[in-house]
This record gives structure tokens, sequence and C-alpha cells, in this order.
């Protein structure tokens, strides 16, 4: 079974410029999360999607937004970037089935988003 | 709320001896604890998990985590060190009013197994 894929996988953009990534699941996940890791903040929440329906979103500002396809395909867009935007955006597919908190999430590889 | 601890960035051992990357928690109900490892420019690779049952939890390439619910607790542990253990661990907490899809973690501690 092939696992979660992201795309690009480095992105070179510079302040104020606006930058779309993607995220295909493991097939038969209808769960997809986005997860923002920097040096100094860890990894940090940014969204979930549960059937195209946005479940979660975490403490970022209203330039980060996402969105999810019927094919469970997901895409997080950042607009205005900024230099502290810099970071691996990480993507994480999980389950079947709708809140269910012992389910398993699986990682993709991330995308290194550098703005200069 | 939920929140998880990892209170050592650095963790060094060498190869052969045994080794424990700690991670304590806070949930209001139950917890459900999960162990990561991430390797240099990779995404998260799942270890471990404990849901319910046995405290002592086996997974992926020899690691093993033990729950402790009055220490509230869930230590990383492995008998015998590799050199290719080396890496940044996770620990990650969801509770039951949590969905699969979101799992608060730990500030990650990277483990070095020297020769």
């Amino acid at each position: 079974k092939a696992g979660v894929t992201q795309t690009p996988r480095y992105l070179i953009k510079t302040r104020g410029q606006q930058v779309t990534l993607s995220c295909s699941p493991i097939s038969g996940h209808r769960s997809v999360s986005w997860y923002q890791q920097t040096p100094g903040q860890g990894l940090q929440f940014l969204f979930e999607y549960f059937s195209e329906t946005q479940r979660n979103k975490g403490n970022f500002p209203g330039r980060f937004s996402g969105r999810q396809f019927s094919n469970s395909r997901s895409e997080m867009n950042v607009s205005t970037l900024e230099l502290g935007d810099s970071a691996l955006y990480l993507c994480a597919s999980s389950t079947t089935r709708d809140r269910a908190p012992t389910d398993t999430q699986y990682f993709g590889p991330g995308t290194r988003l550098t703005v200069l | 709320a939920q929140s998880v601890a990892q209170p050592e960035d650095q963790v060094n051992v060498a190869e052969g001896n045994p080794l424990t990357v700690k991670c304590t928690y806070s949930v209001s109900g139950n917890p459900y604890l999960f162990w990561y490892v991430q390797y240099p420019n990779r995404g998260l690779q799942f270890l471990l998990k404990y849901i319910t049952g046995d405290n002592l939890v086996k997974g992926s390439y020899g690691f093993e985590a033990e729950f402790n619910k009055s220490q509230t607790s869930f230590h990383l542990k492995k008998p015998s060190a590799l050199v290719s253990d080396s890496a940044l661990y996770f620990c990650a907490v969801r509770d039951i009013n949590t969905n699969a899809g979101k799992s608060t973690f730990g500030d990650g501690t990277t483990l070095t197994v020297k020769p």
C-alpha cells in the first residue's frame, strides 16, 4: 500500500508570495492533518480534515488555509508569505473512521518551504 | 486540555547499552499515547502506541514503551541501542475527545548512539 505523498518536496519563495502544498493520503484514509515543524516551535497542529470538512484548526493566522477534496487529497495554502513561515510542513493521514482517537497517524515526507 | 513533555532535549548512549527516552503527559481522561521517530529530512515514522491493556507495549525496530498511569509517563526503551537508532523521537498524546487527526506532540528528544 502506498504511503502518504506530499508535493512538492522542496519549495523556495519570497516574502509576500503565496504557496500551495499538496498531500495525498493513504488509500482509503479519510482524515488528513497538517503540521508545521520548526526548530524553535516543534510540531504545531495546523488543520484536520475529515471527508472534506475541517474538524479542527490550530492557532495560526488566517493566511493559512486548507481544503480537502472528495478523493481525500488535501491542499494547504499560505498567502502573503513571511520569513517565519519557513518550515517543514508535514501531512498525516489516518483512519477510515470518524472521530477515532485510537487510530494511528501516518506521515508523509514533508514539504520543506524556504521563504527568502 | 492535553499536553506532553519530553524533559530531555538530548540523550546520548553507547552502542549496545540500553536506552530510555522519557515522556510524561497530561490529559483529562484516559490517554492514548504514541511514539514516532524522525530521521533527517524525513517525515515521522510510527513506532508504537498504547491504547489500553498491557502496560508494556512492543513496537518496531525492537523498541518498547512502558505506560505508567500513576506517574503519567510513557517512556520509550530499547535493551540494546544501535548507531542507526540515532534520530529525533517524538511522543504524542490524545484523549477520548480528540479526533484521530489531531495529536499533541512533545518537543522531541534527539537520541545519539555512539559506536
